[in-house]
């Protein structure tokens, strides 16, 4: 089966950096994906990987390393309103999106 | 510019009555998506549309039926609700299906069965 996996929830400092991993098992790999989802509003995208390496695009990195089926955002200088969800996923052989559960991240000032 | 609009908001339905679930795009985007998201599962894929005139069916079709007879409109229909379909339904859209093209998402429908 198919299958994405993230830490439920995470707890960092307003100012800090945190790392949060996503690994994946699925049938075909065409990317992946990182999107943000703030509590009662609709997901929004924040990254795509397809090749190995790290993306950078801002405050908001990107890590992917297929042959490990694992990615991770990183998120530098934290804000408040950086507290969300933030959502992995996969496309797959069929150009589908596979989605993880999410982690909430919580920051604290 | 609206992006991809859903219409309703929220609503509750007795259980065995018909609803449509209405998502347009302005984007001219050739591929739509219906998901659902319920609390601690990932989004789930319902119903897709690569390309107007065509759908098919995702992780959890049952119960669910679409039609694409336009680019821009991509509706969502329970033929008789059940509880179980409770949850936030959000209508997506992107360029393409393949590719690194993101998907850009409505602001969902909550739907409650009772």
């Amino acid at each position: 089966g198919q299958n994405i996996d993230q830490p439920t929830e995470m707890t960092a400092t307003e100012g800090a950096i945190v790392q949060i991993n996503c690994t994946y098992q699925t049938s075909g790999f065409n990317g992946l994906f990182w999107y943000q989802q703030h509590a009662g509003e609709a997901p929004t995208f924040l990254s795509y990987n397809v090749l190995d390496g790290l993306e950078e695009k801002g405050r908001f990195s990107s890590f992917l390393s297929r042959s490990k089926g694992y990615s991770y955002l990183l998120l530098k200088e934290l804000q408040m309103k950086d507290s969300a969800s933030y959502l992995c996923a996969v496309k797959d052989s069929n150009y589908q999106l596979i989605w993880g559960a999410g982690t909430k991240l919580i920051i604290k000032p | 510019i609206a992006g991809i609009t859903q219409a309703p908001t929220s609503q509750i339905l007795a259980a065995g009555r018909r609803m449509t679930l209405r998502c347009t795009q302005d984007m001219r985007h050739n591929a739509m998506y219906w998901y659902r998201q319920d609390l601690g599962l990932g989004l789930r894929l319902i119903h897709y549309s690569n390309t107007a005139g065509t759908t098919g069916k995702g992780e959890v079709p049952d119960g669910y039926s679409v039609s694409r007879a336009n680019t821009d409109d991509f509706p969502l229909t329970l033929a008789s609700a059940v509880p179980s379909q409770t949850s936030v339904y959000f209508c997506a859209s992107s360029e393409e299906v393949a590719g690194g093209h993101e998907q850009f998402f409505g602001p969902g429908t909550r739907l409650t069965v009772l």
